[in-house]
């Protein structure tokens, strides 16, 4: 049973590009989370997708957007890329009826150069 | 949801319990606490998590003070491969995690 996988593992962009990271969820789960970790901080969350639909989102701008497909895969895209967009970006996966057990990707590291 | 307070870093010697706390004086009734943990260079892993009642899983057993008011995260036999970083979130079921700085535990052989 595969667990959350993440693509690509580390990415090097230069300001003011796009970039835009995947996640495949654990087996079975419908429910995908994105997270961004800065370095010496823990993750924040940025937001949820569930039934192709954003449904919380944390404090980040616009230039963060996401995706969800049918098959509950999901994307995150970042515009317009600033210097302090370098950081870890996790996905979570976890069951709507269970989001108190999230199950994290070993995520993509993004840096901006 | 409510702020938390951990210590910034700990350590234990192996084969030792490990008890890492965790304060949460503004918890409101209807919040949980949860604990989850990241091993460097890979994403955090739940743990453990309550709402009044004590706790005990395979990895660990969480303590929650009568008050609620804080908490206590036990392993009770640590290895070199629970060296990690700690987190003790508190939340409102639905809500997304808010993770703080956590705890840097080090076992030390």
């Amino acid at each position: 049973d595969a667990g959350v996988t993440q693509s690509p593992t580390h990415l090097i962009k230069t300001r003011g590009q796009q970039v835009t990271l995947r996640c495949s969820p654990k087996s079975g789960h419908d429910t995908v989370s994105w997270y961004q970790q800065a370095l010496g901080q823990g993750p924040q969350f940025i937001f949820q997708y569930y039934e192709e639909e954003e449904r919380q989102r944390g404090n980040f701008p616009d230039r963060f957007s996401g995706h969800q497909f049918p098959n509950y895969s999901s994307e995150l895209n970042v515009n317009a890329l600033l210097l302090g967009d370098s950081a870890l970006y996790l996905c979570a996966s976890s069951l709507v009826s269970r989001l108190d057990t999230q199950y994290f990707g070993p995520g993509t590291r993004l840096t901006v150069l | 949801d409510a702020k938390t307070t951990q210590p910034p870093s700990m350590d234990c010697a192996e084969g030792r319990a490990a008890n890492l706390p965790c304060n949460h004086s503004t918890i409101s009734g209807n919040e949980y606490v949860y604990w989850y943990r990241q091993i460097h260079s890979q994403g955090p892993q739940y743990i453990i998590h309550g709402l009044k009642n004590n706790e005990t899983n395979e990895m660990a057993s969480l303590i929650i003070t009568e008050d609620r008011k804080s908490s206590t995260l036990i392993l009770p036999h640590a290895t070199l491969r629970d060296t990690a970083v700690y987190y003790c979130i508190v939340r409102v079921a639905g809500n997304q995690f808010y993770f703080g700085t956590g705890t840097s535990l080090t076992v030390i052989p």
